[in-house]
């Protein structure tokens, strides 16, 4: 299996200020068909997962634009520009190319 | 769009569930669904999918429900469900149905399983 290790696994930072993730695969993420299946999702405090970003760095609709996704092949990177309230949550990178489907351990966003 | 878990409960290990997953504000057909869990204050499972009809509708599945979980769909409804059988006590989880499957754009609230004797 594909294994995701995200990096921090807490990340207190102050509102206004940036916050970056980190999600590593064990494997190319690279698929037969020349996509990298590498999602980015947000969990609230008691919601469902919502989806961020897909395919590194596209930006799902109503998601916004302080969101960025970036990297290739193994190595992927979650950026937010101005850390706001409502960030608060776990983040988790899937991957979408190997079966089956994983997912990092998750990212605890915290506000200092 | 709107996806809806029901089903779940309290189950004995042995036991059967079947959850559906009921969507709306798409075309059902077009996609494949996606099943994901969460144990209590864990990080997130994928637990398998079934492609469209265009795609054959066929499914696959995480290792750890091959052979006891089967997703099914009913194009003519717009749901989708996840037969679970000779449930154990490591499958007690909020099980979330997702449109999509290499990446799962929007999800339903999920629907608690817990699996107890």
């Amino acid at each position: 299996d594909i294994v995701m290790t995200q990096t921090p696994l807490s990340s207190p930072v102050t509102l206004g200020q940036p916050a970056s993730i980190s999600c590593s695969s064990s494997q190319s993420l690279v698929d037969s068909d020349g996509n990298t299946y590498l999602s980015w999702l947000q969990q609230r405090p008691g919601q469902p997962p919502r989806l961020l970003i897909y395919k590194i760095s596209n930006r799902f609709s109503g998601v916004p634009d302080r969101f960025t996704g970036s990297g290739a092949g193994t190595d992927f990177t979650l950026k937010i520009s101005r850390v706001e309230a409502e960030d608060v949550g776990v983040y988790y990178c899937m991957q979408g190319t190997h079966f089956p489907y994983t997912f990092g351990q998750g990212t605890k966003l915290e506000i200092k | 769009v709107q996806l809806v878990e029901s089903g779940g409960g309290l189950a004995q290990p042995g036991r059967s569930l079947r959850l559906s997953c009921t969507t709306s504000g798409f075309t059902f057909g077009e996609y494949s669904m996606s099943w994901f869990r969460q144990a209590p204050g864990k990080g997130l499972e994928w637990v398998g999918f079934i492609r469209d009809k265009g795609y054959g509708g066929t499914t696959e599945y995480a290792a750890s429900v091959k052979g006891r979980f089967s997703i099914s769909r009913d194009d003519s409804k717009s749901i989708a469900y996840l037969q679970m059988n000779s449930l154990k006590t490591e499958d007690t989880a909020v099980y979330y149905c997702s449109r999509g499957a290499k990446w799962p754009d929007y999800w339903g609230q999920g629907t608690l399983v817990t699996v107890s004797s």
